[in-house]
Formats: structure tokens, C-alpha cells, sequence
């Protein structure tokens, strides 16, 4: 699988849109690019995934650049619950193993 | 959605004693379901693959007679940490996929912790 690079952490004020950044340079024609995350004690939680068009369902949005070299979650209007550790992994679709990076820790401010 | 569910979300046990994990798909069956660990501020690591009916597939560095890993139906999968030491303490999390190209879900996580 592809590695990630993600910022270690990033701040967001309450009811802004929270846009995290993901690179996968070395990505693949047949990876897929999937975010989760982590609420603290607790097991990370989907979020969405894409290929290489734009995704949005209830949660988020998925913006992935042309070359798919890189791609950007965001959290249109950002709450305090969401604050969380959010991980962006790329992955192969057949493939189910989950490798998780260190993330970014998203504090959403009041 | 697809639900996993783990058993129990914490425990505190004396060391040298097992401890049993389970991990249910509730709503789906699961061939394999997979096993991870976190530490404190640290990310989750893969410990092992769990397969229905057949032997799991452990990660690099992971003892497989430390964890027993038995998968003997196709929603339960349990994870045993044979005698227990302090330095096993950790969360342990486990996850499903629904179905081929399907995301993972997880499990809210087994605190474990070892006196």
C-alpha cells in the first residue's frame, strides 16, 4: 500500500469547514483513498472513500487531485464533536488489511 | 450500517492470568476480521488476520501463542492474551468488512489493563 503523509495536528474553529490534507504521492492506478477516524477511547470510524472522483455523503466531502497524488477531507461545518484523531490510508480495494499512519489530530475550537 | 461489537470494553486482571476478547458482526458475516493494539498516543498497529475456520495470520513480531486468535464462526472472532504481563496492557480493537471492496468497520475497542 501506498504511504500517506498527513500534518500532525491542525485547529478549526467551531462551525467553520475543517479541510485536512492527505499526500499520497506514490499512490497507484487501482488504489483506493479511505479516511477514518478516531474519536479518543473509542474505534475509528469510517468516514468515505474514493477513487478518483470527487465523493461526498452526510459526514464529509472527498477531494482528490487530478494527478491523485493527493487529496482533501472536509468537514463543512465543524463541531466540537468532531475533534479527533482522523487517519488517511490508501489501500487496494480487494485488499482489506487496514495500515493506519499517525493521523491528524483535528481539535475543533469554541 | 455494518456494526461490530466488542466484549468487554475494559478489564483489569491480576498478571500471569488470560484474558478472552470477543468480536461480533452483528448485522453481517465476516470471514476475516482483523485484530489491532494501540498504545497511548500512539496509532493502531495490525496484530493479526483473523480467518474463519482456518489458522490467523499474525503480523511480524507478534507472538501467536501470546495471542490465540480463534475465528470458529462466521461473527465471532476471539482474541486471548495468554498470561497476561502489565507490559501487555493496551487497547485492542478488532474489524469487519461487509463484503469485498467494503470499508472496515471496527469495534469500540477492549481496554485492557494488567496489574
Amino acid at each position: 500500500d501506498a504511504k500517506t503523509t498527513q500534518p500532525p495536528s491542525m485547529d478549526c474553529a467551531e462551525g467553520r469547514a475543517a479541510n485536512l490534507p492527505c499526500n499520497h504521492s506514490t499512490i497507484s492506478g487501482n488504489e483506493y483513498v479511505y479516511w477514518y477516524r478516531q474519536i479518543h477511547s473509542q474505534g475509528p470510524q469510517y468516514i468515505i472513500h474514493g477513487l478518483k472522483n470527487n465523493e461526498t455523503n452526510e459526514m464529509a466531502s472527498l477531494i482528490i487531485t487530478e494527478d491523485r497524488k493527493s487529496s482533501t477531507l472536509i468537514l463543512p461545518h465543524a463541531t466540537l464533536r468532531d475533534t479527533a484523531v482522523y487517519y488517511c490510508i490508501v489501500r487496494i480495494q480487494g485488499a482489506q488489511k487496514l495500515v493506519f499512519g499517525q493521523g491528524t489530530r483535528l481539535t475543533i475550537n469554541p | 450500517g455494518a456494526v461490530v461489537s466488542q466484549h468487554p470494553s475494559w478489564v483489569i486482571c491480576k498478571s500471569g492470568t488470560s484474558v478472552k476478547i470477543e468480536c461480533r458482526s452483528l448485522d453481517f458475516q465476516a470471514t476475516t476480521m482483523f485484530w489491532y493494539r494501540q498504545f497511548p498516543k500512539q496509532s493502531l498497529m495490525l496484530m493479526a488476520t483473523s480467518n474463519e475456520g482456518s489458522k490467523a495470520t499474525y503480523e511480524q513480531g507478534v507472538e501467536k501463542d501470546k495471542f490465540l486468535i480463534n475465528h470458529a464462526s462466521l461473527t465471532l472472532s476471539t482474541l486471548t492474551v495468554t498470561s497476561a504481563h502489565p507490559e501487555d496492557s493496551s487497547f485492542y480493537i478488532c474489524s469487519a468488512s461487509p463484503g469485498f471492496g467494503q470499508p472496515q468497520h471496527f469495534g469500540d475497542g477492549t481496554r485492557l489493563s494488567i496489574l
